[in-house]
């Protein structure tokens, strides 16, 4: 299977502190990219990492990239109650036409 | 303005039917999508359209069957329901090629499909 692993799969903290999701693939990829989804919403894309790249930042999000272990790994940095949500890492395989192929997802609760 | 948007929202049946879900994209994106997305959350391509072509059909049942009238358009049809169809049926399109915002996915808000 090509789907890609992430760790924790839940995530309990408090406003404030810092919330680190980790995520695992098996294939050679294009690009990295990370999405959030809102309990019962649709998916929004926080940010896309390239092969190429090995750490990239937007806002209070930083997203690191280690190609040689298949792995990435999320920040997010003093955390409010508003970014409770689930969290997916989704990569985009060499030569598969562009599809993402999601991880299983990490669901992070911030308690105010 | 919504960007991707996707009807019914919600749509109960009976096993057996056959329903459709449309989805319509304004963003002027070259490729659509549809994904399904079990009870755990698990996200899974099911087909891809890029300039109304097929370009990814993975493997799904025959029953379900894709349909894109135009660029800004995909639609998905199922015969035959069964209750293991019972899921969230997300639509999503991107601008495909080499560049800022190229192959960033939108999303519509999702279909949750209940088969009894």
């Amino acid at each position: 299977s090509q789907q890609g692993e992430e760790d924790p799969q839940a995530l309990s903290i408090q406003e404030g502190e810092n919330a680190t999701m980790n995520c695992s693939y098996k294939t050679s990829i294009n690009n990295l990219q990370w999405y959030r989804q809102n309990s019962g919403r649709g998916l929004v894309h926080l940010i896309l990492i390239r092969s190429n790249e090995r750490e990239k930042h937007s806002g209070r999000l930083r997203v690191t990239l280690d190609t040689s272990k298949k792995s990435s790994s999320l920040l997010i940095t003093a955390s409010r109650a508003a970014d409770t949500a689930s969290y997916f890492c989704a990569t985009v395989p060499v030569d598969q036409g562009g599809k993402l192929i999601f991880g299983q997802g990490t669901e992070l609760s911030v308690k105010p | 303005d919504t960007a991707v948007s996707q009807t019914p929202k919600y749509l109960v049946t009976q096993m057996g039917n056959d329903k459709s879900i449309k989805c319509e994209q304004n963003l002027g994106h070259d490729t659509m999508y549809w994904y399904k997305q079990d009870s755990k959350k698990f996200l899974k391509i099911m087909f891809s359209y890029n300039n109304k072509e097929l370009i990814i059909n993975e493997t799904v049942p025959n029953r379900f069957s894709p349909k894109s009238p135009d660029k800004a358009h995909l639609n998905l049809h199922i015969n035959s329901l069964e209750l293991g169809d019972s899921a969230v049926y997300f639509c999503a399109s991107s601008l495909q090629g080499r560049g800022v915002g190229k192959n960033i996915q939108y999303f519509g808000a999702g279909t949750r499909l209940s088969v009894l």
